[in-house]
């Protein structure tokens, strides 16, 4: 079945600091999603990605989908202690709304 | 702001027996999903549910797993006889379509731990 391979597995930074993380298919995806997961809760969407070379602004947050729909990457620029959490990447190409997930970045925040 | 609800939050059982899960999707949805995710893993598709009918499954949603929604709120999963590696957070979610524009919302998840 379709895969995403989401990468860095981790990232630890210090506030203000600016953050990219992306993930690649070996499939098109019609749709990318990203998400984070605060601990014991459930993903909550933070940008969604419609068109191939679309880029989109959510505050600090920007994500693009890239011209192949193979690969999407998300930034998130003046990092703060908040912006700790799990991203996700999510792709759908099924009408049954399926949501592929990727492996997930684990962000920590040193103040 | 309309969110997904789940109970329990956490479900302790013995392998074996049967647990079902319950959601209360956002009232104006259509679609009902329920995800998995074992712990430090990712978030893996269980199935899909439109006009109370399975719209889609994974290998995972095999005979020991079933869907039902018994009334306008609830949307539930039933495992019948759970086994030791169905322990997971479960999450459902809910959207108004299955396409573009109208994502998913995800509830907080029921933990599963089956001992």
């Amino acid at each position: 079945g379709q895969q995403l391979n989401q990468s860095p597995q981790s990232m630890f930074i210090q506030e203000g600091e600016d953050v990219s993380m992306n993930c690649t298919s070996s499939s098109i995806f019609n749709t990318w999603l990203w998400y984070k997961q605060d601990p014991g809760e459930g993903p909550v969407l933070l940008i969604a990605l419609y068109k191939a070379g679309e880029l989109t602004s959510n505050g600090r947050l920007t994500a693009q989908f890239g011209i192949t729909r193979k690969d999407s990457f998300l930034n998130i620029s003046a990092s703060i202690p908040s912006d700790v959490g799990i991203y996700f990447c999510a792709g759908r190409y099924s009408n049954t709304g399926k949501l592929i997930f990727g492996q997930g970045t684990t962000l920590q925040v040193k103040p | 702001e309309p969110e997904v609800t789940q109970t329990p939050s956490h479900q302790v059982t013995q392998m074996g027996q049967e647990v079902i899960l319950r959601c209360v999707p956002i009232s104006n949805h259509l679609y009902f999903y329920w995800y998995r995710q074992i712990l430090g893993q990712k978030v893996e598709f269980l199935v899909s549910f439109y006009n109370n009918e399975i719209s889609e499954k994974s290998e995972i949603f095999d005979d020991q797993f079933s869907v039902e929604r018994p009334d306008g709120s609830n949307f539930t999963l039933k495992i019948r006889s759970t086994k030791l590696e169905d322990s997971a957070m479960y999450f459902c979610a809910s959207s108004i379509t299955s396409g573009s524009g109208n994502e998913q919302f995800f509830g907080p998840g029921t933990r599963l731990t089956v001992l």
